[in-house]
């Protein structure tokens, strides 16, 4: 069975940092990638997503991945964090065949003003 | 326009009995996904329906199930409920089905889930 793994479960920043958060998935053949964000409060919504194509892929709020197939990952980064950033994010894998989602466990990330 | 909305939010319940969670998708959208959330487990897929029909299931045992009605709304229910049952229960919705094949132009939206505590 497909696994993914986030692993940083903790990350705490200061505003203007950079962040990049882990992802790796263990399936070897075709993928389809998700990062989500859960802000403090509200719903899980969709960062952003590669199917294929360019495997950098820019999501809202400035956000961006870069799939690495070679490295079976799927990092997210940002260049400068805010305040507002301060949510926790999940990885999430679906293979070609199944379409069911995998998500890794998540990454609380605490900004700090 | 609306979002994804879940009845009840909360939920207290004893072992043994059953439990049904309802779902209301975006208007529009035909594709609905359960999801259970646990700090032991994650996040992890129930099931999708998507025009009345089951297309996927997750590794559950037959004590989840669920149904979508012609208006898309979709329900689970949860027979003889278990302490490990407790959880916070995501539903999402999506106009096309995950293994669509133009899935890649489609997103999913979450609504804000129902916990439920088993005592």
């Amino acid at each position: 069975a497909q696994s993914v793994s986030q692993h940083n479960h903790h990350v705490i920043l200061s505003e203007a940092a950079s962040l990049e958060l882990g992802c790796n998935y263990s399936y070897g053949g075709t993928v389809n990638l998700f990062w989500y964000v859960q802000y403090p409060g509200q719903h899980l919504q969709l960062l952003l997503k590669y199917f294929s194509g360019d495997p950098l892929v820019k999501g809202i709020k400035g956000f961006e991945a870069e799939f690495i197939k070679s490295k079976f990952s799927f990092n997210l980064r940002k260049p400068s964090v805010q305040w507002s950033d301060t949510a926790e994010y999940f990885c999430a894998v679906r293979t070609g065949g199944s379409y069911i989602p995998t998500f890794g466990r998540g990454t609380s990330l605490i900004v700090h003003p | 326009k609306a979002g994804v909305t879940q009845t009840p939010r909360y939920l207290i319940k004893t072992r043994g009995q059953q439990v049904t969670l309802s779902c209301s998708p975006i208007s529009g959208h035909r594709s609905v996904s359960w999801y259970q959330q646990t700090p032991g487990q994650g996040l992890q897929f129930l099931f999708e329906y998507f025009s009345e029909t089951q297309r996927n299931k997750g590794n559950f045992p037959g004590r989840f199930s669920g149904r979508q009605f012609s208006n898309s709304r979709s329900e689970m229910n949860v027979s003889t409920l278990e302490l490990g049952d407790s959880a916070l229960y995501l539903c999402a919705s999506s106009r096309k089905p995950l293994a669509g094949a133009d899935s890649s132009t489609d997103t999913q939206y979450f609504g804000p889930g129902t916990r439920l505590t088993v005592l």
